[in-house]
């Protein structure tokens, strides 16, 4: 059974870094893309970018580029995301996803919030 | 904002059926982009409810189900229960972001 297991919640200030860990379990790590989404308050899901563990190449999204990384250790099936220059309407629920093999997400962790906030 | 349209809110009586609609374009799901469908109960994350369009992952009740036709696809529930009560979220993929977008959310209530 596919498991993701995230980073505990974060509290960052205005201008600020954070970092987000992915742990999987269960399944061949390299087989599959991850993908993080994150959740405004009370807003939808929006997709921030993805990692092919196997070929170790991110792709973003243009709204997110040049402020947000992604990175995969295949020796310790962990995925991670940095984004940086924090600014409050970064505050969200932040999700890493194991995608499917038709450019859907099959699996979620169980979401990481992080708070940004002076 | 997102480039597939869902309505905000759809409601129904247990038992009854409803549907959902995802109104996209040229670059998405009128490319001919499956569309996948997501149940989130709040507080919680996004459960894959239809992928590819039409398919059920393993668990997932038949009172879902999906259905694609040119750039609008739609997902049904029949025999609403309780426990269908969430949000309900399309995605698919657009080429001329060059990324994956989701609808806007429609919150089903169970009257």
């Amino acid at each position: 059974q596919v498991q993701l297991v995230q980073s505990g919640a974060e509290v960052k200030k205005p201008g600020s870094s954070v970092k987000v860990s992915c742990k999987a379990s269960g399944g061949t790590f390299s087989d599959y893309s991850i993908s993080w989404v994150r959740q405004a308050p009370g807003q939808g899901p929006e997709w921030m970018g993805r990692i092919i563990p196997t070929l170790n190449i991110a792709k973003y999204a243009q709204k997110f580029q040049g402020r947000v990384t992604i990175a995969a250790d295949k020796s310790t099936s962990t995925a991670n995301m940095e984004l940086s220059s924090l600014r409050s309407d970064d505050t969200a629920v932040y999700y890493c996803v194991r995608e499917g093999q038709g450019l859907y997400f099959h699996y979620w962790g169980q979401g990481t919030l992080v708070t940004v906030s002076s | 904002q997102s480039v597939l349209t869902q309505p905000p809110s759809v409601s129904g009586a247990p038992g009854q059926r409803v549907t959902i609609s995802c109104t996209g374009s040229s670059p998405n799901i009128g490319a001919g982009y499956d569309v996948h469908w997501y149940q989130q109960v709040p507080g919680t994350a996004p459960k894959l409810l239809i992928y590819g369009n039409s398919n059920r992952p393993s668990g997932v009740p038949d009172r879902f189900s999906g259905l694609k036709s040119g750039t609008l696809a739609s997902l049904a529930i029949t025999g609403l229960q309780a426990e269908d009560e969430a949000d309900y979220y399309c995605q698919s993929y657009d080429s001329s972001l060059s990324a994956y977008v989701f609808g806007t959310g429609t919150k089903v209530t169970v009257l």
